[in-house]
């Protein structure tokens, strides 16, 4: 395990249609992000997760989205409904307690 | 206002040049702040921390100034291999809530 860990790498979908998407963070980090970046924009906090805990939602985390960690290992990320608007990269990163974050190489999803 | 300000650039310099990015943020309760880098279609990488007392890692130097709540990035001698977007982040309780990122600050290092 040298990395978080992200798939698929790309998604293209059907406006409309749900999508999941899985992050394996580094084995022994306590905590889990998953942010989303669109053109020109910095990366923006969407939820995070201290082992299976769900500890805090941005106001960007709209009800058609829900994440999940259930076993404080690896997480999902499922957009239902999906909209142009969602289309983005979603990256996932993972840190010890207080330490910098590791990212994934993100997966890119293509509302069409 | 946005909690971390960045000047988008993009900032064209030649090999060699010394190059400096400023960030401002918003909320005086920030306690941890870093600089990252990011390639293009990449994903985003710690570069560095940046501590009160400023600190230095080979060409790139960080400062950070707590009374007017901006945060520094200092390149000497650059090289191509620095072109990329850089990040400014910060966060309001050491370790405790999830980091805000900036826009980023695009790079280009030309020959």
């Amino acid at each position: 395990d040298t990395g978080v860990s992200q798939n698929p790498r790309h998604k293209i979908t059907k406006r409309g249609q749900n999508v999941t998407f899985r992050c394996d963070p580094i084995s022994e980090h306590n905590r889990l992000y998953w942010y989303r970046q669109t053109l020109g924009q910095g990366p923006e906090f969407l939820t995070y997760f201290q082992n299976e805990a769900q500890l805090e939602k941005s106001r960007l985390l709209s009800d058609r989205f829900s994440a999940e960690r259930p076993k404080g290992s690896f997480s999902t990320l499922e957009i239902q409904r999906t909209e142009q608007g969602d289309s983005a990269m979603y990256l996932c990163a993972s840190s010890p307690l207080h330490e910098g974050y590791t990212f994934g190489s993100g997966t890119r999803l293509t509302v069409v | 206002r946005k909690e971390v300000e960045q000047d988008p650039g993009p900032f064209n310099v030649p090999e060699g040049a010394t190059v400096a990015f400023n960030c401002t943020y918003s909320n005086s309760a920030s306690q941890s702040f870093f600089w990252y880098r990011q390639d293009c279609r990449k994903e985003p990488k710690l570069l560095m921390s940046v501590y009160s007392s400023g600190n230095e890692d080979g060409r790139f130097t960080a400062q950070l100034n707590r009374a007017s709540q901006y945060i520094s990035l200092l390149i000497r001698d650059s090289k191509l291999s620095d072109s990329a977007t850089y990040l400014c982040v910060v966060s309001s309780n050491s370790g405790n809530t999830p980091l805000v990122f900036g826009k980023g600050t695009r790079l280009s290092v030309i020959a």
